[in-house]
């Protein structure tokens, strides 16, 4: 199956500041996706990154807060803006790999906000 | 009403034992259905694809009821890597997956 690394696999930062975290996939992909996934709960899709066009956001998340980029089909990034304590959680990147593997996963970014 | 929804447990069971899960769907168009698995601070991993038809891969068999749109997975023989939190998803439309919150199982020597 795919492989996806992301980094940093954890960080903690200042209220008030941006973090970008990178997903990179062995493999080219079509879609891309971003989670969030909090203490207990479980993932909430952030937004989808399709290389060449902008991110489709869900319900609750806007461009201006968490930008994506998408520059090819191996990569994208996800930043973390304007950073408050209740940005705090684990961020999760996907792809779908193929049907005999489903949806792959990096293994997560721990996001502490301080 | 939440898309996907399953027993978040503990399940707490002896090594040996067998334990099922279920988990419910409320989309009718959800066309494919996963289980995962997710250890502590990890990332969560495919852990079997549901098909209509059931299907089983060693210890593990997933059934899907789509009448009743309930999808279930069991786990023979229960061992102490078994151990996780099972995520139940459902795949609706073009790649829209819907995450239940998990059902934590503990295996217990």
């Amino acid at each position: 199956s795919a492989v996806i690394s992301q980094k940093p696999s954890r960080d903690i930062c200042q209220r008030g500041t941006s973090l970008t975290i990178q997903c990179q996939v062995d493999s080219q992909v079509t879609m891309m996706f971003w989670y969030r996934q909090q203490p207990g709960q479980s993932l909430t899709l952030i937004a989808t990154a399709n290389q060449g066009s902008e991110a489709t956001y869900e319900s609750g998340f806007v461009i201006d807060k968490f930008p994506i980029s998408r520059p090819n089909l191996t990569f994208s990034t996800l930043t973390v803006s304007n950073m408050s304590p209740e940005d705090s959680s684990i961020y999760l990147c996907s792809a779908e790999t193929g049907a005999l593997y489903g949806y792959t996963f990096g293994s997560g970014t721990r996001l502490t906000v301080v | 009403r939440k898309e996907v929804e399953q027993d978040p447990g503990p399940f707490n069971v002896p090594e040996g034992a067998t334990v099922a899960f279920n988990c419910t769907y409320s989309n009718s168009a959800s066309q494919s259905f996963f289980w995962y698995r997710q250890d502590c601070r990890k990332e969560p991993k495919l852990l079997m694809s549901v098909y209509s038809s059931g299907n089983e891969d060693g210890r593990f068999t997933a059934q899907l009821n789509r009448a009743s749109q309930y999808i279930s997975l069991l786990i023979r023989d229960s061992k102490l890597s078994d151990s996780a939190t099972y995520l139940c998803v459902a795949l609706t439309g073009a790649n829209n997956l819907f995450f239940g919150t998990g059902t934590r199982l503990t295996v217990i020597p």
